[in-house]
């Protein structure tokens, strides 16, 4: 069964840094990951998809990369605003179903 | 463009009262959809998807039951709420093609039961 987990459980950091979070999953064999960003009593805005044949995706200051193999994945935001403060998921599909296995999430304060 | 609405945004219930939930789609034809239940401080939790008209699948046993009885409606339904199930309910729907596809999410219903 797969199952993902993201590290760290919450961060927190000064405005401008860049930062990675990680998402990792037990399953190798997925079609797709995708990251999503969650405003506190919001539901979730997807940010990046990547598919199991890419490496990478970037959108702005976002860049999300795929290691398949080693069932890893991150996100690196560059430069971070005060505005990017929100929980980051991300949820793997599997080969198998039509179905999403989402991480905990990890929530980001970004501090002016 | 493809829209995705749920009703209502809050919902305050007393445990044994029935529940409806609603999520409509615009903008798409046989979407698959999902119900997620979000509790406080916990990850998504898959209850229900549907590939289809009448087609719904149960990820977990639960007290909560699923109809879709139109292509892009999807309501998520209790006969009696229990305590455990408050949370943040988000439905969810994603393009019919099989293979690498996005799912897009509704603004989610809070509902609290006591």
């Amino acid at each position: 069964k797969q199952e993902v987990t993201q590290i760290p459980a919450a961060l927190s950091v000064p405005e401008g840094e860049n930062l990675v979070l990680n998402c990792s999953f037990t399953d190798s064999a997925i079609y797709n990951l995708q990251w999503f960003r969650q405003d506190p009593g919001k539901g979730l805005t997807s940010l990046l998809l990547i598919q199991s044949s890419q490496r990478e995706q970037t959108s702005g200051r976002l860049n999300a990369s795929l290691d398949k193999s080693s069932g890893r994945s991150t996100l690196y935001i560059a430069a971070s605003q005060p505005g990017d403060s929100a929980t980051y998921l991300c949820a793997v599909r599997d080969n198998y179903g039509q179905n999403f296995v989402f991480g905990p999430g990890t929530r980001l304060s970004v501090l002016p | 463009s493809q829209t995705i609405h749920q009703w209502p945004a809050t919902l305050v219930q007393p445990v044994g009262s029935p529940l409806s939930l609603e999520c409509t789609v615009e903008g798409t034809s046989n979407p698959n959809l999902y119900w997620y239940r979000q509790a406080a401080g916990r990850g998504l939790q898959l209850l229900f998807y549907s590939v289809g008209i009448g087609q719904i699948s149960s990820e977990v046993p639960q007290n909560l039951s699923a109809s879709r009885p139109q292509d892009r409606q999807f309501i998520l339904s209790s006969k009696k709420l229990l305590l455990s199930d408050s949370g943040f309910y988000l439905c969810a729907w994603a393009p019919p093609l099989v293979g690498s596809y996005e799912q897009y999410f509704g603004p989610g219903t809070r509902l609290t039961v006591t």
